[in-house]
């Protein structure tokens, strides 16, 4: 079993709705949670960057993190086609040993935006 | 400020040939890291060097090796290759290693 999972869709939606991306772990030691936006031939490119449980919002970007139930989701609101991508979560450890450097990645979930 | 530069783009190679592939952070990170991401298995962590030391390393054969220099620029070399080392090879930099990571476009390695 993988330590993070994604659903790796597709997902396509219509263009001005709300998209619902999520990842679950199994590793209680990931402390930091990230999301990245993955276009083809290029390097995923950091969305947003939360620690521990909460809420955190961007522009039409809002990522939740839930460590109880160890499950972090994207939403992004009024989705444009321009937001057609590969959406990738990613998590590490706090500070220390195996943890420096070391991000663990979902399969990433493929986003097609219509207009 | 320029963000992590990946050279070359694309290599092709034969099967038992080695290669060298090179990284250069964003200006004062000191941390890089790097990452192999194929269609099966995702994006998967390689090793992470911080001032020219390695602090952490993944679940790779020996073949992958880097190194990172004083100026902080990484090189990774693959010795021996195969071709299941077909893949998408990418590079990250934080300030220290704890730090949301920056990618590179990375360099698409193809084995023959």
């Amino acid at each position: 079993q993988k330590e993070v999972e994604q659903d790796p869709g597709p997902l396509s939606v219509p263009e001005g709705a709300i998209v619902s991306l999520n990842c679950t772990y199994s590793n209680s030691a990931f402390q930091y949670f990230m999301w990245y936006r993955q276009y083809s031939r290029k390097g995923p490119e950091l969305l947003m960057y939360t620690y521990s449980s909460g809420n955190k919002e961007d522009g039409r970007f809002t990522a939740q993190v839930d460590k109880s139930s160890k499950y972090i989701s994207l939403f992004i609101r009024d989705s444009q086609p321009s937001d057609s991508a590969t959406y990738l979560c990613a998590m590490s450890e706090g500070a220390g040993g195996t943890s420096y450097g070391k991000l663990t990645f979902g399969q990433g979930t493929i986003l097609t935006v219509h207009p | 400020k320029a963000g992590v530069t990946q050279t070359p783009r694309y290599l092709i190679k034969t099967r038992g040939q080695q290669v060298t592939l090179s990284c250069s952070p964003i200006s004062g990170h000191r941390s890089v890291s790097w990452y192999q991401q194929t269609p099966g298995q995702g994006l998967q962590f390689l090793f992470e060097y911080f001032s020219e030391t390695q602090r952490n390393k993944g679940n790779f054969p020996g073949r992958f090796s880097g190194r990172q220099f004083s100026n902080s620029r990484s090189e990774m070399n693959v010795s021996t290759l195969e071709l299941g080392d077909s893949a998408l090879y990418l590079c990250a930099s934080s300030l220290e290693g704890l730090q949301p990571q920056h990618f590179g476009d990375g360099t698409r390695l193809s084995i023959l």
